[in-house]
């Protein structure tokens, strides 16, 4: 059972456009999610994250949005650049980021030039 | 800093061997994970420790066993590998709950191919 879903396990983007990677959960009990941006044969990183109490967090160029009703987040990248061309993996935790993280099976971003 | 670290980067075995994978952290961090990746499968976690001398299972810990004797070290085990344990092997590490920072830090990881 899948409880984090990222349902486009690709996506190509412009360079200079936005780019908009998607993600689905469906235990309510999460309550803090996390983007994090994985390069080949290194470990990932994190980039962003939002608390529940929150509809968006923005740091940058890095926006994420997150709709509770929908079960639905967001993560929004204004303008893309070529180094953004990356694995981002979506997580979920509960207890506001107390709990072990749910990974979600990622989206490989390619921004093209 | 070097923050997390893993040895070895890569590694081959044939089925039945065993091995250690080592996770070391020198962000003095009490939570301690270790994860596999898998193609379309995102991160699962194996194993995870809240400090040290204590371990908990994860979400896939059949075939593995760990240690924390060491606050900054994690060990992760397979007694008897098997080729489905082909994998990317990730350790992770954060400060415990609380402290207001809920990011894991993420060493290189470990490839390891069971023959």
């Amino acid at each position: 059972d899948q409880q984090v879903k990222q349902n486009s396990p690709s996506l190509s983007v412009q360079e200079g456009r936005i780019s908009i990677l998607n993600c689905d959960y469906t235990n309510s009990m999460f309550d803090y999610f996390l983007w994090y941006k994985k390069y080949p044969a290194e470990g990932p990183t994190f980039l962003i994250s939002i608390s529940s109490i929150k509809d968006k967090n923005e740091d940058g160029r890095f926006t994420v949005f997150l709709n509770k009703s929908a079960k639905h987040l967001s993560l929004h990248i204004v303008p893309s650049q070529p180094g953004d061309s990356a694995v981002y993996f979506c997580a979920a935790s509960g207890n506001f980021g107390n709990e072990k993280l749910t990974f979600g099976t990622g989206t490989r971003l390619t921004i093209i030039p | 800093n070097a923050g997390v670290t893993q040895t070895p980067k890569f590694r081959v075995l044939k089925t039945g061997q065993s091995m250690t994978l080592l996770c070391a952290q020198d962000m003095n961090h009490e939570y301690m994970y270790w994860y596999r990746q898998d193609p379309g499968m995102g991160l699962r976690l194996i194993h995870y420790s809240v400090g040290e001398g204590t371990t908990a299972k994860g979400e896939v810990p059949d075939g593995y066993n760990v240690s924390r004797l060491k606050k900054q070290n994690f060990l992760l085990g397979l007694e008897s590998a098997a080729p489905s344990q082909t994998s990317v092997y990730f350790c992770a590490s954060r400060t415990r709950p609380g402290t207001g920072s809920y990011e894991q830090y993420f060493g290189p990881g470990t490839r390891l191919t069971v023959t």
